[in-house]
């Protein structure tokens, strides 16, 4: 079964300090990982994605996301928050069946300055 | 291009009620799908539809239809509306290389929409 785990409800960082919001995938198959943001009263925002090649992946706003095959953990990283980063977070997987998405249950971001 | 757009933004229903959930994309995608959002689930997949006339079921099918008539327009029919249906509703679209086209899959990004806000009393 296709399934992603964020174990942490909520991340409080200070400005100015990195970041890392958790994120580990069950799936069969090769992944496809994504991660999201979503602000308050909005739609999700794409964030960044991997699909094959270097385990490092850069997305928009200096995140970054570090896949790790034999952890099955694709955790998102930021080397230095800024307030505006505080929203909500979200991993996703792509299954199997290629059509379905599975998403995590999502990390609320606290940046505080 | 306007991206997804859903409406309305918010609804307020009695249980026992009918209503649709618009959702139309300007960006050509073949894929579209339907989403609901609950405070400590995530998001979780209602239906999605790879293409006009194709529909699927995701993972929280019930009490919800689809279909789809063109490649704009994904709409949702909740046909007897339950207080378990309150939620937040995503529309999202995307290209897609499915196995049922018969292209390799490249993990192709979803664009969503704003959402709908829906309270069923």
């Amino acid at each position: 079964a296709q399934s992603v785990a964020q174990p942490e409800d909520q991340v409080n960082v200070a400005e100015g300090n990195p970041l890392t919001v958790k994120c580990t995938y069950s799936v069969s198959g090769n992944p496809y990982l994504f991660w999201y943001v979503q602000y308050p009263n909005r739609g999700l925002q794409f964030l960044l994605k991997y699909i094959t090649g270097d385990n490092l992946v850069k997305g928009s706003y200096g995140f970054e996301a570090e896949f790790n095959k034999s952890q099955t953990s694709f955790h998102l990283k930021k080397p230095s928050a800024l307030v505006s980063d505080s929203a909500l977070y979200f991993c996703a997987v792509r299954g199997y069946n290629f059509n379905k998405f599975y998403f995590g249950s999502g990390t609320k971001l606290n940046v505080k300055p | 291009n306007a991206g997804v757009t859903q409406t309305p933004k918010f609804q307020v229903l009695k249980t026992g009620q009918s209503m649709t959930l618009q959702c139309a994309q300007d960006m050509n995608h073949e894929y579209m799908s339907w989403y609901r959002q609950d405070p400590g689930m995530g998001l979780r997949l209602i239906h999605y539809s790879v293409g006009a006339g194709i529909t699927d079921q995701g993972e929280v099918p019930n009490g919800y239809n689809v279909s789809r008539s063109t490649t704009e327009d994904f709409p949702l029919r909740l046909l007897s509306a339950a207080p378990s249906q309150t939620s937040v509703y995503f529309c999202a679209s995307s290209t897609q290389n499915s196995k049922t086209s018969g292209r390799a899959p490249t993990g192709d990004t979803q664009y969503f929409g704003p959402g709908t806000r829906l309270t069923v009393l």
